[in-house]
Parts: structure tokens; sequence; C-alpha cells
């Protein structure tokens, strides 16, 4: 049982440059998330995607942009990379956001921004 | 505005001793509320969950969790903790949008 899949598990940027967090889950959830995870700071959300085809702004969506692929992957693209950026990234998913589910967590992407 | 408050940062108990994390939440609504653990470089493990129904609900390695409606908290327990216990705790509340709320952790220290 893969679940969710985040892809890269570590990466080093340098300031300016782009990248894009892979994330993908096998459950045939309708609603996927991305937080970060800073010290002191719990979790807190990035975007979200209710279903196929949404996506809407969480509580630190700046420097980020968001993709639902499809139903299964749900991707994070930093355009311009910046130090305050560097954190752990997870991405969640849920079987319906507005039902009582419990949500599944990929294992995290460590982002360093030099 | 919804929220989740763990009180404390950090906290040290001895190996064997009895264990409890606060969570406060403010939430309108019929919460739905979660303990999650991670492990220094893991993920997040979920611990147990309250939907509805008893108050107290049992998770995974040995630990419970009481709703309390009154107060407005969800603390969780261990009677006995283990040294692989040691690990940050993350309370959480259901938002609106069906994402989570989080506290800002604790984080257990064990003594031997």
């Amino acid at each position: 049982n893969a679940g969710v899949t985040q892809t890269p598990k570590f990466q080093v940027l340098k300031t300016g440059q782009s990248m894009t967090l892979q994330c993908a889950q096998d459950m045939n959830h309708n609603s996927m998330y991305w937080y970060r995870q800073d010290p002191g700071m719990g979790l807190r959300l990035i975007y979200y995607s209710a279903s196929e085809g949404t996506t809407d702004k969480g509580e630190v969506p700046n420097g980020y942009n968001v993709s639902r692929l499809n139903k299964r992957e749900f991707s994070l693209r930093l355009e311009s990379a910046a130090p305050s950026q560097t954190s752990v990234y997870f991405c969640a998913s849920t079987r319906s956001g507005t039902q009582n589910t419990e949500a599944f967590f990929g294992q995290g992407t460590r982002l360093t921004v030099v | 505005a919804q929220s989740v408050t763990q009180p404390d940062i950090h906290i040290t108990v001895s190996e064997g001793a009895s264990l409890e994390l606060r969570c406060n939440y403010s939430y309108g609504a019929t919460p739905y509320l979660f303990w999650y653990v991670q492990s220094p470089g893991q993920g997040l493990q979920l611990l147990l969950k309250y939907f509805s129904g008893d108050t107290l609900v049992q998770g995974i390695k040995g630990f419970e969790a009481e709703f309390k409606r009154s107060q407005s908290s969800f603390n969780l327990r261990k009677p006995s903790v283990h040294w692989s216990d040691a690990a940050e705790y993350f309370c959480a509340v259901k938002g609106s949008q069906g994402n989570l709320i989080f506290g800002k952790g604790t984080k257990l220290s064990v003594k031997p």
C-alpha cells in the first residue's frame, strides 16, 4: 500500500531557482492538501484541492502555485525560491473534505533554499 | 476563527510515568479531532481520532484521548511512557474546507 507518495524527499535550491514538488495518492481520494512545517509553528496549509479540477488558497499561499493534474496527483510549484521557503513540505489526502474522514500524509519533502 | 492550542511546548517525563498532553480547540460546530505523532525526520502518524460517540477514544501504542466539549479540550494520555514515545505530538481539528488545523506541537522527552 503506497498511500501518499511525495518526491523528492530532499532538495537544495539556490535563491531564485524554481522547482515542483510532486504528490500522488493511490486511495482514490477526492481532496488533497499541501502543508508546510516550520519549527514551533506546527503545520500550516498552503493550498488545497477539494476535488479534481479545483484548487484554493490556504493560510500561507504566497510564493506558491499548485496544479491538480488529475485525481491522483497534486503538485506544488515554487517559481522563484526564497530562503523563507526553507521548510518541510507535506502532502495529504482525504476521501472527502467535508466528511468525517481522516487525512493520510506523505513522508515529506525537506527543502533548503540557500 | 478555528484554532488549536497546545499550551506545552516541551514536556519531560520519566520512563514508566504517566503522560498527559493538553489540547484546546476553538471550533463552532461539532469538531472532528485528531492526535498525530512525529518522530524526528519522519512523517506524521495518526494516533487516534474523535468523530462522535464515546468521548474516550483509544488509539495505537497505548494512547487514549478524552473529548470534553464543556472545556473545548481533547487531551492525550498514556498510563506508562516508554522511551520510544519520545517524539513531537500534534493535535488537530478538521477545518471547514476539510483541511486540518494543527496546534504548534508538544515535544516529549523521556528520561531513563
